[in-house]
């Protein structure tokens, strides 16, 4: 059984400052991994994606097979960043998605 | 192109009594997913639809949810009777058969079972 865990509910960080969200996976074989973001009042939606290694509205996302992890990194944090974030797992690429308890990113002034 | 659509965006309801979701995913989109979202965590899968017939149900609580999409289009998911603990966000979600990564997310239905 595939398993998701953020452990922070809530991260909170000045502007400009480096944000790292963090998610570990568990999954025997190897995943596809995402990651989601919800901005207040609006749908959720795709932010990234592993496999494709990109770099969406500054944020990257290095996949750990050592460490089965997929934290979600952006050097300076913009006030427009806050939202909700999650990360999923799919175990192929027509498969269901499982995601992470979600953590709350609050970019202050 | 227009989203996913879904109604009622709210819905109370008294427990034991029925209710019923409607989803209209993106035209095209063969792939069609019911998530629940209880408050505090992520979404839960309920069920996946491929065209009209269901890849996975393996967590839908089948002596009381229902699901179904007609002509692989529209899709309703029902629940009767309804308990206290289905209060959530019931989110529909499609994807197109050539990007197998994206799903794209309605705006959800917020049930909540007093």
């Amino acid at each position: 059984a595939q398993r998701v865990t953020q452990p922070e509910k809530l991260l909170s960080v000045f502007k400009g400052a480096p944000v790292e969200l963090k998610c570990n996976y568990s999954y025997s074989g190897s995943p596809e991994l995402f990651w989601y973001v919800q901005y207040s009042r609006q749908r959720l939606q795709l932010l990234l994606r592993h496999i494709s290694r990109e770099s969406i509205k500054g944020f990257t996302a290095d996949l750990n097979k050592g460490e089965t992890s997929f934290h979600l990194k952006k050097p300076f944090a913009q006030e427009e960043d806050s939202a909700m974030y999650y990360c999923a797992l799919s175990p192929g690429t027509a498969s269901k998605l499982t995601f992470g308890t979600g953590t709350r990113l609050q970019v202050t002034l | 192109e227009a989203g996913v659509a879904q109604s009622p965006r709210y819905k109370i309801i008294e427990k034991r009594q029925s209710v019923a979701f409607w989803c209209n995913p993106i035209s095209g989109h063969a792939t069609l997913y019911w998530y629940q979202q209880i408050l505090g965590q992520g979404p839960k899968l309920l069920i996946q639809f491929q065209n009209n017939g269901v890849v996975d149900d393996s967590q839908l609580p089948k002596d009381r949810f229902s699901a179904e999409r007609l002509k692989g289009v529209d899709s309703t998911l029902k629940i009767q009777p309804a308990k206290l603990e289905d209060s959530a966000v019931y989110l529909c979600a499609s994807r197109q058969g050539t990007t197998p990564y994206e799903q794209y997310f309605g705006p959800g239905t917020r049930l909540t079972v007093t």
